[in-house]
């Protein structure tokens, strides 16, 4: 079965400070992997999504950076965090090739909450 | 573009039915799904529909939709404290487009014992 993993589950960072967090999925192949952040009462906020390894489609401009050098790994960064990237991040994959003519469910991870002092 | 609006609170007895109220602005032949988010996890797909479809039914959840109207709704039989959560619509084309799911901002369910 496909699980999805991220961490850390909780981070707390100065501002200025850089970012890394990390996302990755086991059993399966050529997933579609995406980004988004939630901050309090705002819903959920796209920022990044891929559909292959070295493809990024940033989809709000920010100080905040995505890549997937595996297949199956997605790490948000950041070389310099400010105040309002404060939120809970949520890394999801969905499977390859859906959307296209069908449903595109995603599968979530637990969640990373972000708190920049 | 897409649009999906949802209203923010809902508060109910445990026990009664909860209808949680969503508005799409795509026209398009469209997926049409509802997550749950519990506290401090990640959000969970709880069921989906497509939009040639009236309704969909499962043990206690039951979608409906109102083509016409572009609304969604998600009624919850006999509530319980469990199903305490923030609740998100969500919509995704067929083909065409982006086939990227746009959220709402997500309805806060309260369970009252």
């Amino acid at each position: 079965s496909q699980t999805i993993h991220q961490w850390p589950a909780t981070l707390v960072q100065p501002v200025g400070s850089p970012l890394s967090l990390e996302c990755t999925v086991e059993g399966t192949s050529n997933p579609n992997l995406y980004w988004y952040r939630q901050a309090a009462g705002r819903g959920l906020q796209l920022l990044f999504y891929s559909v292959g390894i070295g493809q990024i489609s940033s989809e709000v401009p920010q100080n905040l950076s995505a890549s997937r050098p595996q297949d199956r790994q997605f790490i948000l960064s950041s070389k310099k965090l400010l105040l309002s990237d404060s939120g809970f991040y949520l890394c999801a994959w969905s499977g390859p090739g859906q959307g296209h003519s069908g449903a595109n469910v995603l599968t979530f991870g637990a969640g990373s909450r972000l708190t920049v002092l | 573009g897409e649009d999906v609006e949802q209203s923010l609170f809902l508060s109910v007895r445990e026990g009664d039915s909860s209808v949680i109220n969503c508005t799409y602005t795509d026209s398009s032949s469209t997926y049409l799904y509802w997550y749950k988010q519990e506290p401090g996890a990640g959000l969970q797909l709880l069921t989906y529909i497509f939009s040639n479809m009236d309704m969909k039914q499962d043990q206690r959840l039951t979608v409906l939709l109102n083509k016409k109207d572009k609304h969604l709704s998600l009624r919850i039989a006999d509530t319980q404290t469990g199903d305490s959560a923030i609740y998100f619509c969500a919509e995704s084309p067929r083909s065409g487009g982006s086939y990227i799911p746009t959220f709402g901002r997500g309805t806060s369910l309260i369970v009252h014992p």
